[in-house]
């Protein structure tokens, strides 16, 4: 079965700080997406990457980065230089053929940035 | 339009009264899908539309939810007789098409409380 486990529920960490979400996923397919997703306090849902299972490549994005290792089912997310606009809920998900494409969501991490 | 709208923004029913929640996806995305975010929880899929039609309804929560797509854009989610179980915050989707790895796009999402 799709799992999607976000073991921290809440960060805080001060401005200017690097801060690393963690994502760890199951699933049984060997084709797989897994995607995360900002949420802002207005709600709205904001997409940031999608990864497939078969490019492992990290990938870098301003002050965001993602390191993708199948061998520990890890989707990590790294936001360097953190932000008071960082300051949201970010969720990873997965999306696989088994769950008929649908998004599984984890719990969510809230974090807030401190001035 | 440029992005998933959603409407009401905001809907407070009384116990027992049926609510509808309208989505509008983006223009030319034929996959749409509904989510709920109960307070503190993650997401939970209800419903997904390739076109009209929804070929599974099975994560409905029970039988006082459904849902239909009409012309292949927007969508209306009605709950009858609610209760106060069905406060939260019901998301709306939408991607180009359906299937694994497309990346679904949300709207801010109706807040719906029943008291």
């Amino acid at each position: 079965a799709q799992k999607v486990t976000q073991a921290q529920t809440e960060i805080s960490v001060v401005e200017k700080e690097d801060v690393t979400l963690d994502c760890v996923y199951e699933t049984r397919d060997t084709t797989y997406y897994l995607f995360w997703y900002k949420q802002p306090p207005s709600g709205e849902l904001v997409f940031l990457i999608r990864r497939n299972s078969f490019d492992e490549q990290n990938e870098i994005s301003g002050r965001y980065s993602w390191n993708f290792q199948k061998s520990t089912s890890s989707f990590n997310f790294t936001i360097t230089a953190s932000q008071v606009v960082d300051s949201a809920v970010y969720f990873c998900a997965l999306s696989d053929q088994t769950g008929a494409n649908n998004l599984f969501f984890g719990t969510g991490t809230r974090l807030t940035v401190i001035p | 339009g440029a992005g998933v709208s959603q409407s009401p923004s905001n809907k407070v029913t009384e116990k027992g009264k049926d609510v509808e929640l309208r989505c509008d996806p983006i223009s030319g995305h034929t996959a749409l899908y509904w989510y709920r975010q109960s307070l503190g929880q993650g997401l939970e899929f209800l419903i997904y539309f390739q076109g009209n039609s929804a070929p599974d309804k099975s994560g409905l929560p029970s039988d006082r939810f459904s849902a239909e797509r009409t012309g292949g854009s927007v969508s209306t989610l009605t709950i009858q007789r609610t209760q106060q179980e069905d406060s939260a915050v019901y998301l709306c989707a939408s991607s180009l098409t359906y299937g694994s790895g497309n990346t679904i796009y949300f709207g801010e999402g109706s807040w719906l409380t029943v008291v």
